[in-house]
């Protein structure tokens, strides 16, 4: 199962929106809506930012938001801001009844 | 609250194999899947597999199959990951997972750095 792709790096200011694309087939997201994405600040664990594709966890801000068309998940973020910058991973379930994660995207805040 | 407590960090020389343990607190443990995903220096994320809630049944990211074991002691609430015949290319932080009931990892431990060196 090969990693899903994603831009190795993506960079806004702040109050500006930035979309992370995340690349699969049809044999995870092109079939299932299992799509999740996590934030990891360095030297801490990841967290849970969305799954279910569009699905916000509890604590979770509003400027957070996930799509998906095809073969390809999204998550969007406004209102940009310094606390942002992070390490975002996306991840899919996959018909092998396994999970495989994106490369990971750099999000710079200006 | 939620915890996931994993063992402190371990060094292995190559060949050898290294247990990490994962402590579940804050709910029954036995009602979640458990994922497991590491993390080697500067790189991303990698899953490796994953048990179901009674510990019965596993399953493992092919790359590492026959190579990763997980298993649960549910009078501890403790779920294991155990890797064999390390390789320096097995140095990473690991980490457990809970699966939130939605295709999702909700709960993440604080990781358990394995470090693997002649």
């Amino acid at each position: 199962q090969s990693a899903l792709t994603q831009p190795a790096s993506v960079s806004g200011s702040p109050g500006q929106s930035i979309t992370i694309s995340c690349t699969g087939t049809s044999s995870d997201i092109g079939t299932y809506d299992h799509v999740s994405w996590y934030q990891q600040h360095p030297g801490t664990a990841p967290k849970l930012m969305m799954f279910g594709v569009s699905k916000r966890p509890s604590g979770v801000s509003i400027r957070f938001s996930g799509s998906k068309s095809g073969h390809t998940a999204s998550l969007t973020i406004s209102g940009l801001q310094v606390e942002d910058e992070a390490d975002y991973y996306c991840t899919s379930y996959t018909d092998s009844h396994t999970w495989v994660f994106g490369g990971g995207t750099k999000l710079t805040v200006l | 609250q939620v915890q996931l407590v994993q063992s402190g960090a371990e060094a292995k020389t190559p060949g050898a194999s290294v247990k990490v343990s994962c402590k579940a607190s804050g709910y029954t443990l036995t009602s979640y899947y458990m994922h497991w995903v590491r993390q080697a220096p500067g790189q991303g994320l990698e899953w490796l597999g994953r048990i179901n809630p009674s510990g019965a049944d596993t399953i493992y990211a092919q790359k590492f199959r026959g190579r990763v074991s997980l298993t649960r002691d549910t009078s501890t609430s403790t779920d294991y990951m155990e890797v064999t015949s390390l390789t320096s290319d097995d140095t990473a932080v690991y980490y457990c997972a809970r699966d939130g009931h939605d295709w999702n990892f909700d709960f993440w431990g604080r990781g358990t750095l394995v470090t693997v060196s002649s």
